[in-house]
């Protein structure tokens, strides 16, 4: 366990229809990360946080999806109208934040299956 | 053609092998270089950080870097059963705070 939560573990959802997972980084660290990975292939960054601005996000983040990292403590991760192609494992990961390198945790996954 | 090239396994060694995991890049810009493990069903954890060319030891586990070949690898001597897992290589430019791009992973078996 590495202090990174991530709820729910499994969505299964019908086709159109709005999700939204949360992560629990490890308190007292600055940057929140998401990436998604699908079966086979390693995890994409999707955007990530410095406190609660969020500072870059990935040209595969469409406008159907969107975070929040309201008060630079949990983070959340709306997709809306989903379709059969978000299907994949959403991971979040948590650093301190004070060098590039710092080592980022991260958290077990939401796995999405798209009916 | 992707920034991240990574053997695709699988691998399945004898318990007490000899393992290399390898991965290419294609963006000289890539300044820090890590190797993930991740178990089924899990998230990926640090295994091995490098920034320079050369190599790094931690215990049983040696990183690997050529950055004129834009080639790094991880050796793991001795291999043991709680090895099994799929390896991931991660790369970071110097100045996108930590916007790790990955490899798709080698999964490896060590089998008792």
């Amino acid at each position: 366990d590495t202090g990174v939560s991530q709820n729910p573990r499994h969505k299964i959802t019908k086709r159109g229809q709005n999700v939204t997972f949360r992560c629990d980084p490890i308190s007292e660290h600055n940057r929140l990360y998401w990436y998604r990975q699908t079966l086979g292939q390693g995890p994409e960054f999707l955007t990530y946080f410095q406190n609660e601005a969020q500072l870059e996000k990935s040209r595969l983040l469409s406008d159907r999806f969107s975070a929040e990292r309201p008060k630079g403590s949990f983070s959340t991760l709306e997709i809306q109208r989903t379709e059969q192609g978000d299907s994949a494992m959403y991971l979040c990961a948590s650093s301190r934040g004070g060098t590039v390198t710092d080592t980022q945790y991260f958290g077990p996954g939401t796995r999405l299956t798209v009916l | 053609q992707k920034e991240v090239e990574q053997d695709p396994g699988p691998l399945s060694v004898p318990e007490g092998a000899i393992v290399s995991l390898n991965c290419t890049y294609s963006n000289s810009a890539f300044q820090y270089f890590m190797w993930y493990r991740q178990y089924s069903r899990k998230g990926p954890e640090l295994l091995m950080y490098t920034y320079s060319s050369g190599n790094k030891e931690d215990g049983r586990f040696t990183a690997q870097v050529d950055k004129s070949s834009k080639y790094i690898s991880l050796f793991i001597r001795d291999s043991q059963p709680s090895d099994s897992a799929t390896y991931l290589c991660a790369m970071i430019f110097n100045t996108n705070a930590g916007k790790s791009t990955f490899g798709d992973g080698t999964t490896l078996t060590v089998k008792p």
